[in-house]
């Protein structure tokens, strides 16, 4: 009973390069998501996915990117990392949008020099 | 402002304490109500889910929902060193999840 799959748990990058962040869940979940934690700002969300083949932005989309590879897997890019982007990033799932509760992986922290 | 309020402590209480940690929301529209609990360096864990007004129990753990009041409210019974965390709260009105920004508990042997 893996749930949600986070890779890798840790990453430090240099300005300027790109990296993806992995995700996968073995609970047959329709919707995805991705957030980042920081000090004193709590959980924001980034980009989800309510179901396969389609994404929308959330609250803090500027700077990444995101891939519903398929029912199980949703990608986070980073194009050009910013030290801004130095975080605990989270990926969870949901049966559906709103009313279910999401089920998160162990994250992945990151940090940009 | 957020549209879930939740004071981050940090809340520090003796062992075998009663613990009670609070949010505020302000869109009426919230019907769904959840408590998650967070380990240092781990994800959050969904502890408590809970639909429109009035209390759930499991175990240890109570969480009530006043809507009149906008109150959320999470009682933690017999309190345990294992129960030191991170609590988050969050609702819905069955669109987005609106997560608070988190209570820290640390309960001392």
């Amino acid at each position: 009973n893996a749930g949600v799959t986070q890779t890798p748990k840790f990453q430090v990058l240099k300005t300027g390069q790109s990296m993806t962040l992995q995700c996968a869940q073995d609970m047959n979940h329709n919707s995805m998501y991705w957030y980042r934690q920081d000090p004193g700002m709590g959980l924001r969300l980034i980009y989800y996915s309510a179901s396969e083949g389609t994404t929308d932005k959330g609250e803090v989309p500027n700077g990444y990117n995101v891939s519903r590879l398929n029912k199980r897997e949703f990608s986070l890019r980073l194009e050009s990392a910013a030290p801004s982007q130095t975080s605990v990033y989270f990926c969870a799932s949901s049966d559906f949008r709103g009313n279910q509760p999401q089920h998160f992986g162990d994250g992945t922290r990151l940090s940009i020099l | 402002q957020k549209e879930v309020e939740q004071d981050p402590g940090p809340l520090s209480v003796p062992e075998g304490a009663i613990v009670s940690l609070n949010c505020t929301y302000s869109n009426s529209a919230f019907q769904y109500f959840m408590w998650y609990r967070q380990y240092s360096r781990k994800g959050p864990e969904l502890l408590m889910y809970t639909y429109s007004s009035g209390n759930k129990e499991d175990g240890r753990f109570t969480a009530q929902v006043d809507k009149s009041s906008k109150y959320i409210s999470l009682f933690i019974r017999d309190s345990q060193p294992s129960d030191s965390a991170t609590y988050l709260c969050a609702a819905s009105s069955g669109y987005a999840l609106n997560f608070g920004k988190g209570t820290s508990l640390l309960v001392t042997p």
